[in-house]
């Protein structure tokens, strides 16, 4: 079975400012990796992915993720963050099988502040 | 901009109602899903589905029930709607290359 792990349930920062939000996972299976971006009373929406490859993934918005296998972590960064960026942010992974199905974590509120 | 449609967005509905909670997707996916958020809370999955006439049960137990009759429909009911079904219902869909694409939820209030 997977787990999923988001120590920080908040996130506060200025403006402009860098930002890493943690997430690692376990498994004894190879997984994807997922992060989802929520804005308030919506759905998800996917920032970025790690099927296979390159351990640096570049999503939308300006975030990236890091795959690191030894440390089973995906954190995801943003050199410099806008207002717009605050919103509820979900770590996720699935079993490389075909089913696609997903492991959330507790989720990570970030909180830009002017 | 996926195309995953959930009616209604919003529900109050008294107890001991039926309901039925709907989603449809234009993109032609097999595999469908239904995740159960609380308020400040992660997605937990009540139902998954393959394909047509394929539907099996999350790692979350839930009273609800779904069918998958047509490929872009797959919706979900509540035979007895109670206080403990208030929740937010998301559906998703995934393609094998590009992920899983989500609705933007269904907030159902039982009362």
């Amino acid at each position: 079975a997977q787990s999923v792990t988001q120590l920080d349930s908040q996130v506060p920062v200025f403006e402009e400012a860098p930002v890493e939000l943690r997430c690692n996972y376990s498994s004894s299976v190879s997984v994807y990796l997922f992060w989802y971006v929520q804005y308030p009373n919506q759905g998800l929406q996917l920032l970025l992915k790690y099927l296979s490859g390159s351990t640096l993934v570049k999503g939308i918005n300006g975030f990236e993720a890091e795959f690191n296998k030894s440390q089973t972590s995906f954190h995801l960064r943003k050199p410099s963050v806008h207002i717009s960026d605050t919103a509820e942010y979900f770590c996720a992974v699935s079993e490389v099988d075909s089913s696609y199905k997903l492991i959330f974590g507790s989720g990570t509120r970030l909180l830009v502040r002017p | 901009e996926a195309d995953i449609y959930q009616t209604p967005r919003y529900l109050v509905i008294g107890t001991g109602k039926k309901i039925t909670l709907e989603c449809s997707q234009t993109m032609g996916h097999d595999k469908m899903y239904w995740y159960q958020q609380d308020p400040g809370m992660e997605l937990h999955l009540i139902h998954y589905s393959y394909g047509v006439n394929s539907t099996e049960k999350g790692d979350l137990s839930s009273e609800s029930t779904v069918s998958r009759i047509r490929t872009e429909h797959f919706p979900l009911t509540l035979e007895s709607a109670r206080p403990s079904h208030t929740s937010q219902y998301l559906c998703a869909s995934s393609d094998q290359n590009r992920g899983s694409f989500f609705g933007q939820g269904t907030r159902l209030t039982v009362v």
